[in-house]
């Protein structure tokens, strides 16, 4: 039964194109959040949403745009692809408005644009 | 504002060797929680531990142990007796518990331990 899953685990594209990846979570957490991991491994928040409302937008491209159609899902659609989003994409879900900071990633999704 | 700095980028170890893993954060905040995961060369983030800032005590699990020092803002992480399955990218992370910090985690830049035979 996995808690967070992310689909697809790997994905390979031209530059210029648009895809998406998808996030679900089944720990009834109120918070999700999209994490990005480069070359260098650094691992880097990107955005958050509580309950289906966007409280966490960091620098990130416009060509990124998160979408939570509840508070389970989170959706990261990324237009006009580069090689330079090339990366490891994880999600992450945790509720933090009950006090609870423990957070469950999922396996990520390696994003290699060519 | 929060901060997380691991300043070893990468330790090599021989097996059976004990290795620390040094972690130094900075916040604002005086309630947070600070954590160690694990990143095998196979990707998944794995948990190891969350400490919140009222529990000082160090936390020993098996040949894994944490000394959490408030003074030097420092929570160093010890791996005794080394074994080649220790091999991953180690992170060191924060988050505070204010209401403005929205459950924003905070990673350091990851510590490369490679235990070698």
């Amino acid at each position: 039964d996995t808690a967070v899953s992310q689909t697809p685990k790997y994905l390979v594209t031209q530059m210029g194109n648009d895809k998406s990846i998808k996030c679900e979570q089944n720990l009834g957490h109120d918070t999700m959040y999209w994490y990005k991991q480069d070359s260098k491994k650094f691992l880097k928040i990107m955005f958050s949403y509580n309950n289906k409302e966007l409280i966490i937008n960091e620098t990130v491209p416009n060509r990124f745009s998160p979408k939570s159609p509840d508070k389970a899902h989170l959706n990261l659609h990324i237009n006009s692809l580069e090689l330079g989003d090339s990366a490891v994409y994880f999600c992450a879900s945790s509720h933090p408005g009950q006090g609870n900071y423990g957070y469950t990633f999922g396996s990520g999704t390696r994003l290699t644009v060519v | 504002a929060q901060k997380v700095t691991q300043a070893q980028t990468e330790i090599s170890v021989v097996e059976k060797e004990d290795v620390t893993l040094d972690c130094v954060y900075e916040t604002r905040d005086t309630t947070y929680y600070l954590f160690w995961y694990k990143q095998p060369p196979s990707g998944e983030l794995v948990f190891l531990i969350r400490r919140n800032s009222f529990d000082e005590q160090n936390e020993i699990s098996g040949r894994y142990s944490w000394n959490f020092q408030k003074s030097t803002s420092s929570f160093n992480f010890t791996i005794t007796a080394s074994q080649v399955v220790d091999s991953a990218v180690y992170f060191c992370a924060l988050v505070n518990a204010g209401g403005t910090s929205y459950g924003k985690l905070t990673f350091g830049q990851g510590t490369i331990l490679t235990v070698h035979p």
